[in-house]
């Protein structure tokens, strides 16, 4: 079950401390996504990069921030400023930036629990 | 602004009997829209996507613009279809907006 993975997959973090997620793809895909799923609340996007040393803030980026030094990586660090950080984090890459094939292929998601 | 609108939070349907998960959105654009689902213990993954006009486990989803809508639809529900189901729509670039999911339980 490679691709995408994720890792840890449960952390547990106390008030007040940074953690970052890690998310590796083999997959040689050029974007990749960070998300956060919270029951009915869907999906909702955090941050996204389009290629390698570029990322853009989706619709809920405070208290995150992410780097893209490697194609292959797109770490996701959750800082002591985020609010409500307890969630379950999704990670997902796509094979282009702007093409037809828009599939986005998930990792299995790090459940985050702040103390 | 872009918008997906899953309006039913959980859907209870029996095996056999037909089921159709509802989703609307709104955009400006000329939409393209896909149905992602979790399988309990799995990852999220693509269904279906309107572009291709497929039929992936018997779910069919058509896209109707006048009435902004991407329902999905099965006639027959069987037990294993029983996931979280979300509809997504493609923003600029390679981004997908998200529906707040939809849970589909089969009974036997």
């Amino acid at each position: 079950d490679g691709g995408i993975t994720q890792s840890p997959k449960y952390l547990f973090r106390k008030e007040g401390q940074n953690v970052t997620l890690s998310c590796e793809q083999n997959l040689n895909h050029d974007a990749m996504y960070w998300y956060r799923q919270d029951p009915g609340q869907g999906l909702r996007l955090i941050y996204y990069s389009q290629i390698v040393n570029d990322f853009q803030k989706g619709d809920i980026a405070e208290g995150y921030s992410v780097s893209r030094e490697k194609k292959e990586s797109f770490p996701l660090t959750v800082t002591s400023a985020q609010k409500n950080p307890t969630a379950f984090y999704l990670c997902a890459s796509t094979p282009g930036l702007a093409g037809f094939d828009n599939e986005q292929f998930f990792g299995p998601g790090t459940r985050l629990t702040v103390l | 602004a872009q918008r997906v609108t899953q309006p039913e939070k959980l859907l209870s349907v029996f095996k056999g009997a037909p089921v159709e998960l509802k989703c609307n959105y709104s955009y400006s654009g000329s939409p393209e829209l896909f149905w992602y689902v979790q399988y309990s213990r799995q990852r999220l993954q693509l269904l279906l996507r309107h572009i291709s006009r497929e039929s992936i486990k018997g779910f069919t989803a058509d896209l109707n613009k006048g009435e902004t809508s991407f329902h999905l639809k099965k006639p027959f529900a069987q037990e294993e279809d029983s996931a979280m189901y979300y509809c997504a729509l493609k923003n600029s670039g390679s981004r997908l907006t998200f529906g707040e999911g939809t849970q589909l339980t089969v009974n036997p």
